[in-house]
């Protein structure tokens, strides 16, 4: 099945820098690649995702960048806040019956001030 | 409108009790699915329901989990005769379409949190 792997676990910027998060995955079926944003003790929630038909895309200070051949995907937060501070999961899915996401393990993002 | 919501969200109970917890899905959300978050991990796949089919069980982690969706709405995932391996946090997201679209965005419940003493 798939794995994904994401790195690093932890990561510490100061407010207004940049923060990248890396993701890789093993299934080269997979076609979408959602990122979520859980905070401590809620919901898990999505903040972008890109499908496999597009290299990049763009939210205001979100982007996410694929790359289908090797087979990485990453999360680029620019002009970093305290908001921002929280884990973060990147996802794929082979897709089939249903799109049963495989999580990666998380990065801690804390941006201090 | 109202999001995923799940009941109850914190549940402790003694080893060997069973327990139900329970789903509300986005209404008109075809697509359900159960998954579950150790402490510092990422969300694991347990099941998957279109409507009221169970299409994908392979995450679950032994004939002591069951789920149901009886009328393709709400969910309840039963735990029997719990163990302390199965402390975790209990994770329900519906889709609005099925049919195998690997596209569509899963939005979260704020899932239960089970303690098995």
């Amino acid at each position: 099945g798939e794995n994904v792997e994401q790195h690093p676990s932890t990561l510490s910027v100061q407010e207004g820098d940049s923060a990248v998060i890396k993701c890789t995955y093993s299934d080269s079926a997979s076609n979408y690649f959602p990122w979520y944003k859980q905070e401590l003790g809620k919901r898990p929630q999505l903040i972008i995702d890109i499908r496999s038909n597009v290299g990049e895309k763009k939210d205001q200070r979100i982007a996410v960048t694929l790359n289908k051949t090797a087979k990485h995907f990453s999360l680029h937060i620019t002009e970093t806040q305290p908001e921002d501070s929280a884990v973060y999961f990147c996802a794929a899915t082979v897709g089939g019956g249903g799109n049963k996401l495989t999580f990666g393990t998380g990065t801690q993002l804390k941006v201090e001030l | 409108g109202a999001g995923v919501s799940q009941s109850p969200r914190y549940k402790v109970a003694k080893r060997g009790q069973d327990v139900a917890l329970r789903c509300d899905p986005i209404s008109g959300h075809v697509s359900l699915f159960w998954y579950q978050q150790a402490l510092g991990q990422g969300p694991e796949f347990l099941t998957y329901f279109q409507n009221e089919a169970q299409l994908d069980k392979s995450g679950l982690p032994s004939d002591r989990f069951f789920a149901e969706r009886p009328e393709g709405s709400v969910s309840t995932l039963k735990i029997q005769r719990t163990q302390q391996e199965d402390s975790a946090v209990y994770l329900c997201a519906s889709s609005p379409n099925g049919g195998g679209d690997s596209t569509d965005t899963q939005y979260f419940g704020p899932g239960t949190r089970l303690t098995v003493l």
